[in-house]
This record gives C-alpha cells, sequence and structure tokens, in this order.
C-alpha cells in the first residue's frame, strides 16, 4: 500500500500560471480533502470529496477547483495563480464520513508562485 | 477566524523532560479531539485522538487531558526524546468529516 501519494513534490509557478497537483489513494476511500499548510495558521481545508462524482467547498477554495471523476484520484486545479497561492498543499483521505475517522496525509507539494 | 486555538507556537525541552501543549474551543458541538505529529518534509499523521466523554486518554508516553466545562484539552509528552522533535496540531469536529485544525506548536527535544 503506497497510501496518500502526490505530485509534484516542488513546482515553481509564474504569476497568472495554471497547474494542477495531483493526488492518489490506494485504500479505497471514499472521502479525500484537499488542505493548505501555511506557517503559524495550521491547516485549512480547500475542498473535499465524498465520492466519485461529488465535490464541495471548505474553508479556503477561492482561486481552486477540483474534480472527482475515480475514487482514487482526487486532483486540484489552480488559474490565474497568485502570491497567495504560496503554500504547501496536502491531500489527505478518510474510510468513510464523519469527523472521527482519521484522515490519512500525503506528503505534500511545496508550491511557489513568483 | 481559527476555531481551535493553539499555544505555545513552540517550545524547547530537554531530553527526559515533559512536553505541554494545550488547545482551547469555543464550539460546544465539537465531539471529537484529534492530535496529529507531522515530521519535517512529511503529511500529518494521527497520533492520539479523544472523546468528551472522557477526561484523559494515555497511549504510552502521550497522554491526553481534556476539560469540558473550560473547552480546553492539551497533550502531554512524559520522558520526551529526541525523536519526538516535531509540530504537534490538535484539531476538533462535529458528527461532519470537517476537522478544524489548530496554528501548530513546533516542539524541540535537546539530547
Amino acid at each position: 500500500n503506497a497510501g496518500v501519494t502526490q505530485t509534484p513534490k516542488f513546482r515553481i509557478l509564474k504569476i497568472g500560471q495554471s497547474m494542477t497537483l495531483q493526488c492518489a489513494q490506494d485504500m479505497n476511500h471514499n472521502y479525500m480533502y484537499w488542505y493548505r499548510q501555511d506557517p503559524g495558521m495550521g491547516l485549512k481545508l480547500i475542498y473535499y470529496s465524498v465520492g466519485a462524482g461529488i465535490t464541495d467547498k471548505g474553508e479556503v477554495p477561492n482561486g481552486y477547483n477540483v474534480s472527482r471523476s475515480t475514487t482514487e484520484d482526487f486532483p486540484l486545479r489552480l488559474e490565474l495563480a497568485a502570491p497567495s497561492q504560496t503554500s504547501v498543499y496536502f491531500c489527505a483521505s478518510s474510510n468513510s464520513g464523519g469527523g472521527q475517522e482519521t484522515q490519512y496525509f500525503g506528503p505534500g507539494t511545496r508550491l511557489l508562485v513568483l | 477566524q481559527q476555531q481551535v486555538k493553539q499555544s505555545p507556537q513552540s517550545l524547547i525541552v530537554q531530553k527526559g523532560g515533559i512536553s505541554i501543549i494545550n488547545c482551547a474551543y469555543e464550539n460546544t458541538a465539537f465531539d471529537y479531539f484529534p492530535w496529529y505529529q507531522q515530521f519535517p518534509g512529511k503529511g500529518p499523521a494521527l497520533l492520539i485522538a479523544i472523546r468528551p466523554d472522557v477526561s484523559e486518554k494515555k497511549e504510552g508516553r502521550f497522554t491526553i487531558s481534556f476539560n469540558k466545562s473550560a473547552k480546553q484539552f492539551s497533550l502531554h509528552i512524559m520522558d520526551s526524546q529526541p525523536g519526538d522533535s516535531a509540530t504537534y496540531f490538535c484539531a476538533a469536529s462535529m458528527t461532519d468529516y470537517k476537522l478544524s485544525f489548530g496554528a501548530g506548536t513546533t516542539v524541540t527535544v535537546r539530547a
């Protein structure tokens, strides 16, 4: 089991460029999440999905989009990158609903927007 | 607005000492309180969790103390070891799937 995998590990973007952060899990989890982590701010939920074809906004969705066409994959799309999107992005998954399920995190993608 | 307030931001402890991290919340609907541990360059991983029907939970050298009336909970790391050096996040959730995280505490254990 690879768990939750994320690619790329690091990326530099220019302002206005777009990119897709990839996330995949092999645990057959229904729930998947995208967080961003900024220094001193903890983790903020960007988007989440409760199953293939179903997504919803978290706390900080502006500037991002997601899709969930399969159980395994949950890509995060950044359109028109801005310096404020410089952050570390974590994807996570959990077995089922309820905030009391353990969330399994990927290793993160460090993004720098210049 | 941070729904879970965590302190201190960082702490340094000698090997064998006790590390204490505190968290406070306002939303009385929260009913699950996990702690996540994150090593540099890695994603967070669940360390230990508690529900409000108990006041304390211990797993090895890690203990959560929970004070429902004060809306506070804390993580105690006993006999701290250099391998415990990491960032610790408290979190809280209601019956839905969304976790609200604290800002994190960086713990450094000096040998």
